[in-house]
């Protein structure tokens, strides 16, 4: 069965690096999502992507974050100048179209 | 936005006894309801899902019931066993939407 897969699956990194995290969804897919989820608390919403440019993104999705699909199969979101605050696991979905989305395993951001 | 409210946030039974966990949404908009299960370090994995246009749902020993004019679902978990125990999520949106989650509840199932 396919599967969303997110490298690398922990980065550790010091306060104001730059960071990208890389995510491959599903081929057929047409939405993706990045999520991230500070440990112990709920998923959140970052930002959607479709037909190659931002449908949405959250108030917590600020200039120091962007994204990209360079090359039709990766999705990637590069943090700019990382803040100990941006340690969470990041999360990665892509949705055909409608009903399920299918979250990858994750990346842990440390941020030092 | 969308707002989702969920309850409660930590669940203790017995194996084999019945589990529910509610969730409250704001906007009407919304027309599809995932359930979420989350085991500690790992992927939430979508466990059930319903939409507007349906009151209730079933797959095996796991259940969703929506009540749009009160804009409440809940999950119903029955024969309760172990390897239920995890955090589940409940979330709302509009179909290819964001997803807006709840706030979690962990489950534990003792022996």
């Amino acid at each position: 069965e396919p599967e969303v897969t997110q490298t690398p699956s922990h980065q550790v990194t010091q306060m104001g690096q730059e960071v990208i995290l890389r995510c491959v969804p599903i081929s057929n897919h047409l939405y993706f999502y990045w999520y991230r989820q500070i440990l112990g608390q709920k998923v959140e919403f970052l930002v959607s992507f479709y037909n190659n440019e931002i449908s949405e993104k959250s108030e917590i999705f600020d200039d120091q974050f962007s994204v990209e699909r360079p090359d039709g199969s990766n999705f990637t979101l590069k943090i700019r100048s990382t803040k100990l605050e941006d340690s969470a696991m990041y999360f990665c979905a892509s949705l055909q179209g409608r009903g399920e989305q299918f979250f990858g395993p994750g990346t842990r951001l440390t941020v030092l | 936005g969308e707002n989702v409210e969920q309850h409660p946030s930590t669940l203790s039974v017995q194996e084999g006894d019945s589990a529910v966990i509610k969730c409250t949404y704001s906007d009407s908009a919304s027309n599809y309801f995932p359930w979420y299960k989350q085991e500690l370090g790992k992927r939430p994995q979508l466990i059930i899902d319903i939409r507007s246009n349906v009151g209730e749902k079933k797959d095996q020993r796991i259940a969703v019931t929506l009540n749009k004019t009160a804009k409440h679902f809940s999950l119903h978990i029955t024969e309760t066993q172990p390897e239920d125990s995890a955090v589940y999520f409940c979330a709302a949106t509009e179909e290819a939407d964001k997803l807006i989650f709840g706030t979690g509840t962990r489950l534990q199932v003792f022996p």
